[in-house]
């Protein structure tokens, strides 16, 4: 258990809607990361927030959206669902902005499932 | 940009034999670079990273790495492999962001997955 939960574990949902992924880091941890694991993809970066502000970004769709909110849990938006958006969404965190010392560890991930 | 490779999508090795997943990394700075491990149905776990240090990294469950820059490689190795080992293999790095020192997101190889055969 790498301390970092993420609901829900499924979600099932059809064409066109829009969903909200949660992820509540480990504690004492600053830095939370979005990822998204596709068949067809791999393993792709969508978006990091630190201490509640973006800092960076990497693959992420104009439909998708995330924050971070003050007690430092994190959502993930996605609107406008389309088939190719199945996949499974990890949500990791650090300690701090991303150094040497900065652990990524990952939580269980959130399965979407768009019919 | 940089970039991972992982050679070979699926490896297969009997117990107690070597297990060497390959990795090569493109970056244009001194990366980082991360093993990570996925087992059915879960998230990924941290094996070993190497962050400048010692280019012989050490990691959890038996496992180590060496960074070759000459070679600009990053496999993994474990002497004798169980059945517990099983599982999906990730080769990862990261660089310094664009905007200040501090590294960003990992880039992730395909992967490779592990059987180990009775």
């Amino acid at each position: 258990d790498s301390g970092v939960t993420q609901t829900p574990k499924h979600l099932i949902t059809a064409t066109g809607q829009r969903v909200t992924l949660r992820c509540s880091p480990r504690s004492g941890d600053l830095s939370v990361y979005w990822y998204q694991q596709s068949l067809d993809q791999g393993l792709q970066f969508l978006i990091q927030y630190y201490n509640g502000e973006e800092r960076a970004k990497g693959n992420i769709l104009e439909r998708f959206s995330a924050q971070q909110f003050p007690d430092l849990h994190s959502e993930l938006n996605l609107s406008s669902l389309e088939l190719g958006d199945s996949a499974l969404y990890f949500c990791a965190s650090s300690v701090g902005i991303g150094t040497s010392t900065d652990t990524q560890y990952f939580g269980p991930g959130t399965r979407l499932t768009v019919l | 940009a940089q970039s991972v490779t992982q050679l070979g999508s699926h490896v297969s090795v009997s117990e107690g034999a070597l297990v060497l997943l390959r990795c090569n990394y493109s970056s244009s700075v001194p990366p980082y670079l991360f093993w990570y491990v996925q087992y059915p149905n879960q998230g990924l776990q941290l094996l070993l990273k190497y962050t400048s240090a010692a280019t012989l990294v050490k990691g959890i469950n038996g496992f180590e790495a060496e960074f070759k820059k000459s070679e600009t490689s990053f496999h993994l190795t474990k002497p004798s492999a169980h059945m517990s080992d099983a599982a999906e293999y990730f080769c990862a790095v990261s660089v310094p962001g664009a905007s200040d020192t501090g590294r960003r997101a990992l880039t992730f190889g395909s992967g490779t997955r592990l059987q180990v055969q009775p």
